[in-house]
């Protein structure tokens, strides 16, 4: 069974902090690595994608990528109330390039 | 538009009636999903379509559930015989699934209240 695991939280962190998001999965044949944002009532968006092994910067957000140790991270800096929300780790796996979830993680940043 | 669309936004139904979920891709994605989310929890996998593969159907919660893409694009979700259980978001995201780009984006889903 292919899975993605992540913290449920909540992840509390201050305004103006860095908030760490950890994601493992166990298919070590998975190439594609997704972090999603959603807001309560709204639909996951897209706001990360790696493919790669090491960091990937887009503006406040950084994805972390170790295939060795099959985790993946996303860093939010400067963390902003408005970043409250559940982040979503998924991961493209197996030859039908199907994604599997992870429950998410709930994060909240405090004024 | 140019995102993924779903209809209708919020269907009220009765217990024991069918209904009929829409799901429109964005155009030239090959890869549809469709996922179910209740109230503060994850995305419940439903069935995945990709091209012109054998639908992987694992997600389906019983037999009263089908759904159908025609000609690689629109799919529907059927739901027979509406249980209360059943009420929850129905979301749909769709994929390029070529050339390395497998991001999915989702639709703004569909509430279903079974009453």
């Amino acid at each position: 069974q292919k899975e993605v695991e992540q913290n449920s939280g909540p992840l509390s962190v201050p305004e103006g902090a860095i908030a760490s998001l950890n994601c493992t999965y166990s298919d070590r044949g998975s190439q594609s690595f997704f972090w999603y944002r959603q807001y309560s009532g709204k639909s996951p968006e897209l706001i990360m994608s790696i493919y790669s092994n090491g960091d990937k910067e887009d503006g406040r957000f950084t994805a972390q990528l170790n295939k060795a140790s099959q985790y993946v991270s996303l860093l939010i800096r400067d963390s902003q109330p408005s970043d409250s929300a559940t982040y979503l780790c998924a991961v493209n796996t197996g030859n039908n390039r199907k994604l599997i979830w992870g429950l998410g993680t709930s994060l909240a940043v405090n004024p | 538009g140019a995102g993924v669309s779903q209809s209708p936004s919020n269907k009220v139904t009765e217990k024991g009636k069918d209904v009929e979920l829409r799901c429109d891709p964005i155009s030239g994605h090959t890869a549809l999903y469709w996922y179910r989310q209740s109230l503060g929890q994850g995305l419940e996998f439903l069935i995945y379509f990709q091209g012109n593969s054998a639908p992987d159907k694992s997600g389906l919660p019983s037999d009263r559930f089908s759904a159908e893409r025609t000609g690689g694009s629109v799919s529907t979700l059927t739901i027979q015989r509406t249980q209360q259980e059943d009420s929850a978001v129905y979301l749909c995201a769709s994929s390029a699934n070529a050339g390395g780009v497998t991001e999915a984006f989702f639709g703004q889903g569909t509430r279903l209240t079974v009453v």
